[in-house]
């Protein structure tokens, strides 16, 4: 069971807007940075997101990251179809004292 | 440019110590920007974080693991080290390790603190 939640699966159409949510509480989400991670199958996790809404160089800003409350998002706008992946949500948590991460989202396309 | 390679036995046997090597290549271990980071995923699930260590030897490690992982240096090799005893089926997974950079000027917490870089994985196995 993970400390973040994510939904496991989430689809979109090509150029459509998919948004996955990430729920933690105020240890974590709620009062520190969410990092987001892309993986493809058999591949190493990339990072897409840090500090909530920081894109690293190089990837697009189709990309992007919020926060409200104890719950983050990563949007992904014009939605393709080699944005098929998994999709995982991380944030440092106060009362454990280290990283937590969510499940993990499958995304698909329609 | 920075890249990590993890490497070490593929089998262990229950009840054994696993024992795993990351090398790094175009960075120091010892620039004192960075800390160095291990995580695993079981098959089929996701991401776990094992620990974090800095230049000083300072160590974060999972509550759920904290009593069998140890996590450690080698500078002379460049080389970051995880070792996890009292292995179980349960350990099986690949385990990755990756560079933890800082962006701005509150770098001085490991809260601040992201996994940017990450190694292609290496997978282990328990199993008798």
């Amino acid at each position: 069971q993970s400390v973040l939640t994510q939904p496991p699966s989430a689809s979109g159409t090509p150029g459509q807007r998919v948004t996955i949510s990430c729920s933690g509480n105020s240890a974590n989400i709620g009062n520190n940075y969410v990092s987001w991670f892309q993986q493809f199958p058999g591949k190493a996790p990339k990072l897409l997101i840090y500090k909530t809404r920081q894109r690293p160089s190089g990837v697009p800003d189709r990309f992007s990251g919020s926060k409200s409350g104890t719950s983050a998002s990563l949007a992904i706008s014009d939605f393709r179809s080699e944005d098929e992946a998994d999709y995982h949500c991380a944030a440092w948590d106060d009362k454990l004292s280290g990283v937590v991460f969510g499940g993990g989202t499958r995304v698909t396309a329609l | 440019q920075v890249q990590l390679q993890e490497s070490g036995p593929g089998l262990v046997r229950p009840s054994e110590t696993l024992s795993l090597n990351c090398s790094v290549s175009g960075d120091s271990i010892r620039s004192g920007t960075h800390y160095w980071g291990w995580i695993r995923q079981p098959p089929g699930k996701g991401l776990e974080w094992i620990g974090n260590i800095y230049e000083t030897g300072a160590t974060y490690y999972n509550p759920s693991l904290k009593s069998r992982v140890t996590i450690f240096e080698d500078s002379s090799r460049n080389q970051i080290s995880l070792k996890l005893s009292s292995v179980t089926a349960a350990d099986t997974a690949v385990y990755y390790c990756a560079r933890l950079d800082c962006d701005g000027g509150a770098c001085y917490s490991v809260i601040y603190f992201f996994m940017a870089v990450w190694g292609r994985g290496t997978t282990v196995t328990v199993s008798s």
